[in-house]
């Protein structure tokens, strides 16, 4: 069964740093998703993205954070300063046309310290 | 605000038991998801609804538009459906709003 890939699965950063946090989606789908779960608390949506450009964001998803499609088979979420608040784990999700669900990715563990 | 409540918080059964897990959300959607998360983190899609009933093996999940109101029902459980299950609801386009779980446990 096809999935969405993530890596790294776990990532430790110092605070002030950029990470990059990458994700492949299903081959042939064409909308892609970016939650976060920090340790004990709710998922939480970040930004949707279809067309190559972004169809939705949350006031989470400040200037602190892009996405991008940069090869037609990744799909990044870069945070340029990490602060110890994105210490979360990271889910990326694909989907078709959005109509059908959507396929999540085992997710990225990004610890900032 | 948005929310979606989800009951019990915390259910214990033992194997073989029927599980109902609840979720309630307070705005129009346009679909609502049924997801898994097992302990190491990972997130599977059970359903994604937005009228009437689905079923996929011993899973049925069921939603009423009109109250605003979801199930997800377990038949048979097993030690294996051990997991959090979470409802989401989708306001626009993969714009999400999560539950906060229901965590599930089944006793051998």
């Amino acid at each position: 069964e096809p999935e969405v890939t993530q890596t790294p699965s776990h990532q430790v950063t110092q605070m002030g740093q950029e990470v990059i946090l990458r994700c492949v989606p299903i081959s042939n789908h064409l909308y892609f998703y970016w939650y976060r779960q920090i340790l004990g608390q709710k998922v939480e949506f970040l930004v949707s993205f279809y067309n190559n450009e972004i169809s939705e964001k949350s006031e989470i998803f400040d200037d602190q954070f892009s996405v991008e499609r940069p090869d037609g088979s990744n799909f990044t979420l870069k945070i340029r300063s990490t602060k110890l608040e994105d210490s979360a784990m990271y889910f990326c999700a694909s989907s078709q046309d959005g109509n059908y669900g959507y396929t999540f990715g085992s997710g990225t563990r990004l610890t900032v310290v | 605000k948005n929310e979606v409540e989800q009951s019990p918080q915390n259910l214990t059964a033992q194997e073989g038991e029927f599980i109902t897990i609840n979720c309630s959300y307070s705005v129009g959607i346009s679909a609502l998801h049924w997801l898994q998360q097992h302990p190491g983190g990972g997130i599977v899609s059970l359903f994604m609804l937005s009228s009437g009933k689905k079923k996929h093996g011993r899973l049925i999940a069921t939603i009423n538009i009109q109250e605003k109101h979801s199930s997800l029902h377990i038949t048979a459980s097993h030690p294996r459906d051990s997991a959090v299950y979470i409802c989401a609801v989708d306001l626009v386009q993969g714009n999400l709003i999560f539950g906060k779980g229901t965590k599930l446990s089944v006793k051998p």
